[in-house]
């Protein structure tokens, strides 16, 4: 089957500008984390949804960073007043439900580019 | 928070020797340990995994190893192979996930 996706693939956005990343999860995954990875990091987490709710947003860094997820199962990142610091690899994963050891399935990626 | 270290960051070997990626993690709390490979440009997949009810997992030339007194586990890759070659990351799992900054291991023919 479909694995998860995210759109766009690449996105180059000018500083001050708003920009939103879909992820589409596998169909039936409950759950939906958010990660940002810089070059030569590992992915460092931002958020993570059980269903519809965030059941933790401690990693999103500051106010300008906001995530979606109504209907349970797309979500949409959604980062305002863009900065070159955000400049990173946006990764979605999802699993099946909540247990920690549920395999989690990243998709590739959006890559942001600010200038 | 959970902090997770990884050594080394950078590995070559021999084609057919071993390779062991280390790292430690600080909260006792983590009961979920995998593994993922990331070939460039690409997105991390899940190789190996463990759980802290388990001390060592084993799959064809890949294992793992935990040892919860020390906080530490461990990624061993026997019979090395070209196609291993890729960036590896370890992870804890508390409430969520902590990630180690990535080894890369290059593996000559």
């Amino acid at each position: 089957g479909a694995g998860v996706s995210q759109t766009p693939s690449n996105k180059v956005t000018e500083k001050g500008k708003y920009v939103e990343l879909r992820c589409d999860p596998i169909s039936g995954h409950t759950a939906l984390y958010w990660y940002r990875q810089s070059l030569g990091q590992g992915p460092e987490f931002l958020i993570y949804f059980q269903g519809t709710g965030a059941a933790d947003d401690s990693g999103l860094p500051n106010d300008r960073f906001f995530a979606v997820r109504p209907e349970g199962s797309v979500s949409t990142l959604k980062i305002q007043r863009t900065e070159r610091g955000d400049s990173a690899v946006y990764l979605c994963a999802s699993s099946l439900g909540s247990v920690s050891y549920n395999e989690q399935f990243f998709g590739p990626g959006t890559r942001l580019t600010v200038l | 928070g959970e902090n997770v270290e990884q050594h080394p960051s950078t590995l070559s070997v021999q084609e057919g020797d071993s390779a062991v990626i280390k790292c430690t993690y600080s909260d006792s709390a983590s009961n979920y340990f995998p593994w993922y490979k990331q070939e460039l440009g690409k997105r991390p997949q899940l190789i190996i995994d463990i759980r802290s009810n388990v001390g060592e997992k084993k799959d064809q030339r890949i294992a793992v190893t935990l040892n919860k007194t020390a906080k530490h586990f461990s990624l061993h890759i026997t019979e090395t192979q070209p196609e291993d070659s890729a960036v590896y990351f370890c992870a804890a799992h508390y409430h969520q996930f902590y990630f180690g900054t990535g080894t890369s291991l290059t593996v000559i023919p």
